[in-house]
C-alpha cells in the first residue's frame, strides 16, 4: 500500500545550521507529495507540494525537490531559525482517491 | 482564509461513557477527515466523507463511528469511550480538485479515565 517514511524521530540544530529531512515514499505512479509542519498546540499547516518528477516546492525558506527515481522528497532549509522549531509531516497523495498518507513526523529543534 | 473548527477543544471523560467530538468548516469544502494523533505515530485517518449523509472508513476506524450531517460538520463518535482512545483528535477538510491540500483545525485533547 502507499507510505510515507520519515527517517528522523528528532533533528537538533543550531541557528543559522542547514536542515535536511529525509522523506521516502512508497506508491505506483506519481503521487503528490507535500510537507505540512505542525507547531505546538495547533493543527498541521500545508507548507507546499510537488506533484512531477524534478519539481521543486517552496514556501518560507524551506524546499524540496521530486525525486521519482529514488523515491524521495527530501525536505532543506539553508539557514533555521528558532522559530522553526516545529514538527514536520512529509506526506503523500495517491492519484485514484483524495486520502492522503502522513509520515510519523519529524521534531526539529533549534537552539539558539 | 480556510477556517475549521472543533469542539470541545478539550474533554475529560469516563471510560465506558459516550464522546461526541464536533468539526465544523466554513471552507465549502467537500471532503472531511478525523485522526488521530498519537506520540510517535504522526496522523492516522479514523473516518473521512466525501458528500454529506456519507461517511468511509479510515486506517483505524474500530471503535469510532462518524457523521457527516451538512457540509459543514463532520462528528467522530465514541460510544463506549476506552483508556486507548486518549489521544489527540484532528478535524481537517479539503476542496476535491486534484492534490488539493488539507485544512486542519485546532485539535480536540481528549483524555478517557
Amino acid at each position: 500500500g502507499d507510505s510515507v517514511t520519515q527517517t528522523e524521530g528528532q533533528v537538533a540544530l543550531s541557528e543559522e545550521d542547514f536542515l535536511t529531512i529525509h522523506c521516502n515514499y512508497s506508491a505506483s505512479g506519481y503521487p503528490a507529495l507535500f510537507w505540512y509542519v505542525q507547531y505546538p498546540g495547533e493543527g498541521p499547516q500545508f507548507l507546499f507540494r510537488a506533484s512531477r518528477d524534478k519539481e521543486k516546492g517552496s514556501s518560507r525558506g524551506f524546499e524540496a525537490t521530486y525525486n521519482k527515481e529514488a523515491t524521495s522528497f527530501h525536505l532543506q532549509k539553508a539557514s533555521v531559525q528558532e522559530s522553526d522549531s516545529a514538527v514536520y509531516y512529509c506526506a503523500l497523495r495517491a492519484n485514484n482517491n483524495n486520502r492522503i498518507f502522513f509520515g510519523d513526523g519529524t521534531q526539529l529543534v533549534v537552539k539558539p | 482564509e480556510a477556517a475549521v473548527t472543533q469542539s470541545p477543544r478539550s474533554k475529560v471523560a469516563v471510560t465506558g461513557g459516550k464522546v461526541t467530538l464536533s468539526c465544523h468548516q466554513t471552507n465549502n469544502h467537500d471532503y472531511m477527515y478525523w485522526y488521530r494523533q498519537d506520540t510517535g505515530h504522526g496522523l492516522r485517518l479514523i473516518h473521512y466523507s466525501y458528500v454529506a449523509d456519507s461517511t468511509e472508513k479510515g486506517d483505524i476506524p474500530d471503535g469510532y463511528k462518524a457523521s457527516r450531517p451538512s457540509q459543514e460538520n463532520f462528528s467522530l463518535i465514541l460510544e463506549l469511550a476506552s483508556l486507548s482512545q486518549t489521544a489527540v483528535y484532528f478535524c481537517a477538510s479539503s476542496d476535491r480538485q486534484g492534490y488539493a491540500e488539507q485544512f486542519f483545525g485546532p485539535g480536540t485533547r481528549l483524555t478517557v479515565l
